[in-house]
């Protein structure tokens, strides 16, 4: 079966750094995405790592190893924006993203 | 581009009703998904079609779900008849690629309440 594990929720201040991490078990494996989601709005698309390694994308960025099939979503500088789920999606054989349940974060002042 | 388009935004209905939902996908996507949200079960992919055609409906709950796409710029979902575990929040989704497209773009949801 397919299956991604996040942790169910994080708290932080206003300026520190968080990592929200991931970790999957699919059948095959082609890429890693990351989805903000803030209460009663839509998903929107953060990041996709398809490679080992980082990718940066202003304060967000996104951490990939295919070998330990777990990746990480950073956040650096958190603003009270930033409050919102963040929800990993890996794309495995199957013609679909499977999403993971989700990990709501509290950035605090 | 006015992004994907959903239709209620909000409906509320009793228990037996029969109850549509509309999505319209941005224009060019050829990749519609509907998935919905409960916080006991979260996001879940309920059917995906690719140009117009069902690929993948294996998460459709039961009989009472349907869903079509006439056409590359319109779909619903129908439930009926409706119960109070329908309640959710509905997404429609769409993305140009595949069903596994790293991008997707979601609609703002419908809010289904069932009593």
């Amino acid at each position: 079966g397919q299956s991604l594990e996040q942790p169910s929720e994080v708290t932080a201040v206003e300026g520190a750094i968080v990592q929200i991490n991931c970790t999957y078990q699919t059948s095959g494996f082609y890429g890693l995405s990351w989805y903000q989601q803030h209460d009663g709005g839509a998903p929107t698309f953060l990041s996709y790592n398809a490679l080992d390694g980082l990718e940066e994308t202003g304060r967000f960025s996104s951490f990939l190893s295919r070998s330990d099939s777990y990746g990480y979503l950073l956040l650096q500088e958190l603003q009270m924006k930033d409050s919102a789920s963040y929800f990993c999606a890996v794309r495995g054989n199957t013609d679909k993203l499977i999403f993971g349940t989700g990990t709501r974060l509290q950035v605090f002042p | 581009d006015a992004g994907v388009i959903q239709s209620p935004r909000h409906e509320v209905t009793e228990m037996g009703q029969e109850v549509t939902l509309r999505c319209k996908p941005i224009s060019g996507h050829n990749s519609l998904f509907w998935y919905r949200q409960t916080m006991m079960r979260g996001l879940e992919l309920l059917i995906y079609f690719n140009n117009n055609v069902p690929i993948d409906d294996s998460g459709m709950p039961e009989d009472r779900f349907s869903a079509k796409m006439p056409n590359a710029s319109f779909s619903t979902l129908k439930i009926q008849p409706s119960e109070p575990r329908d309640s959710a929040v509905y997404f429609c989704a769409s993305c140009s690629g595949g069903g596994a497209s790293r991008e997707q773009y979601f609609g703002p949801g419908t809010r289904l309440t069932v009593t």
